[in-house]
Parts: structure tokens; sequence; C-alpha cells
């Protein structure tokens, strides 16, 4: 157990919907960070946040958003969902966000489309 | 751009014999390299890290890892395979360009035999 919680674990949802995915850091990280895993696009970071603001971005997405709240938790908002938004959301934590630090992976959220 | 292979996609080893799982960077500065293992339905779970220092590292669940900058490359070891290392492994390359990212390998999967 790393420590990262996810919920919910899987999502079963419409096309043109729109989900939130959160995540609970290991007490005492600052840093969330979001991962989408697909077969075809493998792991792409998408999002970082530390601290309630946002350090940086990958591949993601306009019709995805993140926040991250004053108690450290984070939620990714998935609108206008399609077909090929279904993939393993993973949120992992460090404690820092200036150097490199170990990230600590939840168990992830399996979304799937329909 | 910064990238990391595994050129092997599946793996089969028999039980109690050894693996080396195999790893190669792009990176222009020093890296940063992890290896994580995803269980079947399970989060990423850190093996093992390196930083600096020693470039043979050790991790958990007896495996270990040499960074080779030479060959731009960062093998996982172990030397004898239990049946419940059958999961597939990611090597990462942590990046700090002014703020964090882990850029992931496409995985091996590794089947044990009995």
């Amino acid at each position: 157990d790393s420590g990262v919680t996810q919920t919910p674990k899987h999502l079963i949802t419409a096309t043109g919907q729109r989900v939130t995915l959160r995540c609970s850091p290991r007490s005492g990280d600052l840093s969330v960070y979001w991962y989408q895993q697909s077969l075809d696009q493998g792991l792409q970071f998408l999002i970082h946040y530390y601290n309630g603001e946002e350090r940086a971005k990958g591949n993601i997405l306009e019709r995805f958003s993140a926040q991250q709240f004053p108690d450290l938790h984070s939620e990714l908002n998935l609108s206008s969902l399609e077909l090929g938004d279904s993939a393993l959301y993973f949120c992992a934590s460090s404690v820092t966000a200036g150097s490199i630090d170990t990230q600590y992976f939840g168990p992830g959220t399996r979304l799937t489309v329909l | 751009a910064q990238s990391v292979t595994q050129p092997d996609i599946h793996i089969t080893v028999s039980e109690g014999a050894s693996l080396e799982l195999r790893c190669n960077y792009s990176y222009g500065a020093t890296p940063y390299l992890f290896w994580y293992v995803q269980s079947p339905g399970q989060g990423l779970q850190l093996l093992l890290k390196y930083f600096s220092g020693d470039t043979l590292v050790q991790g958990i669940k007896g495996f270990e890892a040499e960074f080779k900058r030479s060959q731009s490359s960062f093998n996982l070891r172990k030397p004898s395979v239990h049946w419940s290392d059958a999961a597939e492994y990611f090597c990462a390359v942590g990046l700090n360009t002014g703020f964090q990212k882990l850029v992931f390998g496409t995985g091996t999967r590794l089947l044990v035999s009995p």
C-alpha cells in the first residue's frame, strides 16, 4: 500500500458524459500527479499540482481539467467523454516539486466509456 | 526528446531462473531512473531508483538494477525468479526541467513458467 488513495476504483459511463476522479496523496506529500494508461498510448503524464497550484501540463486534453484543494486532495475532471478516453487513470504523489522526488502511485481508477 | 525504450514486450522465464529486463533511455542530462512493477489489476509499485552514486542499486523483492552511462541503460535483474514476480515492469526516467515528470517505457510483461 503506497498510501495514495483513489476513488472510485471503477467507473462506467456513456459517451458525452462528465466524470470526476478523486485522489488523496500520502500524508505530508504536497505534489499530486495524474497519469493516463491506455493500450495505445501507454503511461502518459497528464498534469502536476503542487500545494494547490498547477505546475506542469503534459498530454492533457482540453476536455480534461484538474485541481488540488487546500486539504491537498486532487480531482481530475473529464468531460464530453469519448470512447478513446477509456483507460486507467493513476494519481501519484511526492513530497516536493522543485527537484526529482520519488512518486508513489495509487491503485488507479479504471474508466470505461460505452 | 526524452524517451525510454524497453525492447522486450514479453519475456518468459522459468521459476528459479535468472532475469534481466532491458531499459535504454535517451536524455541529455544525468537521468533519474526508476523501475516500477504493476501486478494485474494493481497500481504501480516502486521497485528501485537511481539518483546518483553507486551505479548498482538494490530494490525490494530481491531486484537490482545497474546504471551504465556509456550504454544509456538501466537494466533490471533478479537472480532467481518466483512465480509471484509475474507482472508488468516499467522503466521510467525522471525529468527535472523546472518541473517533475516521469517518462515511462512501454513496459515488459514477465511470464513465469513452472
